[in-house]
């Protein structure tokens, strides 16, 4: 069985400043994907970055990058120069490479940016 | 790209009452996902469409719970003799093949 843990229930950055999010995950698969979707306050879950588990290079979207430790199964999200529309609560989810690749998320971070 | 649309986005019944909700995938996508997310909670696993053909069902979806795909296009949940425990919000997702997911607005259901 897979699992995610988001050890950090809430979090909270001042504007233009740096947070990192953390999560750790369990699973015996060696090929899986793993993911950090966004959930504004009433509003849809949207993709913030994809790291596939057989590329060592760390994947980056703009301010959003990982740092993906796969012997110690961790997974981290760094948001850089934080916005005020950054405020959202930040899943990880784990997703097998084979069978019905739904997704396994963690209980999630409420991060806020602070003005 | 219209993105996955949801429908209704509340609703509200009494307990023993059947409720069905709507998804329309995005379309080009031929997978569909079910999920439930309870308060303070990440998203949980419900079922899954490729194309018309349900392939995998959770362990949460009793046999009150029932979903269709027909035609591969749209999908719709019901719930039959719904409970307290059935409040939540109900959120369909579609990909294509294993790229990553889309997901909807969801749907909130709330149990008098």
């Amino acid at each position: 069985a897979q699992t995610v843990t988001q050890s950090q229930p809430e979090m909270s950055v001042q504007e233009a400043e740096t947070v990192t999010l953390s999560c750790t995950y369990d699973t015996s698969e060696n090929n899986y994907y793993l993911f950090w979707y966004k959930q504004p306050p009433s509003r849809q879950m949207i993709l913030v970055i994809r790291q596939e588990a057989y590329k060592q290079q760390n994947a980056t979207e703009n301010r959003f990058s990982v740092n993906f430790q796969k012997a110690a199964k961790s997974f981290s999200l760094k948001i850089s120069d934080s916005q005020l529309g950054d405020t959202a609560m930040y899943f990880c989810a784990f997703m097998r490479s084979t069978g019905a690749n739904n997704l396994f998320f963690g209980t999630g971070t409420r991060l806020t940016v602070i003005p | 790209d219209t993105g996955v649309s949801q429908d209704p986005r509340h609703k509200i019944t009494k307990r023993g009452q059947n409720v069905t909700f709507r998804c329309d995938p995005i379309s080009e996508h031929n997978r569909l996902y079910w999920y439930r997310q309870t308060l303070g909670q990440g998203p949980e696993f419900l079922t899954y469409f490729q194309n018309e053909a349900q392939l995998e069902k959770s362990r949460l979806l009793s046999d009150r719970f029932s979903a269709e795909r027909p035609k591969g296009s749209f999908s719709t949940l019901e719930i039959q003799r719904t409970e307290q425990g059935d409040s939540a919000m109900y959120l369909c997702a579609s990909s294509r093949n294993e790229q990553p997911q889309h997901f909807g607005d969801g749907t909130r259901l709330s149990i008098l």
